[in-house]
């Protein structure tokens, strides 16, 4: 089976630095994917871990220690925008994504 | 453009009623996913299609069916035996088990209630 834990929710101010975890549970794991929600909107791809370490797209980074079946998406810069839920997603042998539960992210000013 | 549309956008059913949602992509992508979302809830998988005619169930599928006649369309019908069925319904789409990219594109959503 599958599954993941996330937190559900982590608050923040403007400009500060945020870091959402993800543990997880896969059989036959492939990678780690994260997707950013806004309220009422469909997920958007954020970004994707085959290998262990950082992966940096602008001011997200995600990181993935396989050994630990562990990964974190890394939010720099924040800005008010960047209030959404986040969800992590691994892909097993199955090529079938599972999804956390999302973790609503609020940045205040 | 290239995407995944849903329609409608919003729904209303009566109980007791069958309801077909709509999905189609334009970007030529093999696999094709339904997923039921309630409020503040993760995503939760109903069905899914790797191939054109084939598709399999996931871990929600009561009270659901889907076809994959073609491979641009992946309609669910959400049929009178679903108990609860109001919730956001996401289409995604993805390119295949051949691909590198494990990127889900995802369609903006019907949102369903039952009156």
């Amino acid at each position: 089976g599958q599954s993941l834990e996330q937190p559900s929710e982590v608050t923040a101010v403007e400009g500060a630095i945020v870091q959402i975890n993800c543990t997880y549970q896969t059989s036959g794991f492939y990678g780690l994917s994260w997707y950013q929600q806004h309220d009422g909107g469909a997920p958007t791809f954020l970004s994707y871990n085959a290998l262990d370490g950082l992966e940096e797209t602008g001011r997200f980074s995600s990181f993935l220690s396989r050994s630990d079946s562990y990964g974190y998406l890394l939010l720099q810069e924040l800005q008010m925008k960047d209030s959404a839920s986040y969800f992590c997603a691994s892909t097993g042998g199955s090529y079938i994504p599972t999804f956390g539960r999302g973790t609503s992210l609020i940045v205040h000013p | 453009d290239g995407g995944i549309t849903q329609s409608p956008k919003y729904l209303f059913r009566k109980e007791g009623q069958n309801v077909t949602l709509s999905c189609e992509q334009n970007l030529n992508h093999d696999a094709m996913y339904w997923y039921r979302q309630d409020p503040g809830q993760g995503l939760r998988l109903i069905y899914y299609s790797q191939i054109v005619n084939d598709f399999q169930k996931g871990d929600i599928a009561e009270g659901y069916s889907v076809s994959r006649e073609k491979k641009e369309s992946f309609p669910l019908t959400v049929t009178s035996a679903q108990k609860n069925p109001t919730a956001f319904y996401l289409c995604a789409s993805r390119p295949g088990r051949a691909s590198s990219s494990d990127t889900q594109y995802f369609g903006p959503g019907t949102r369903l209630t039952v009156l």
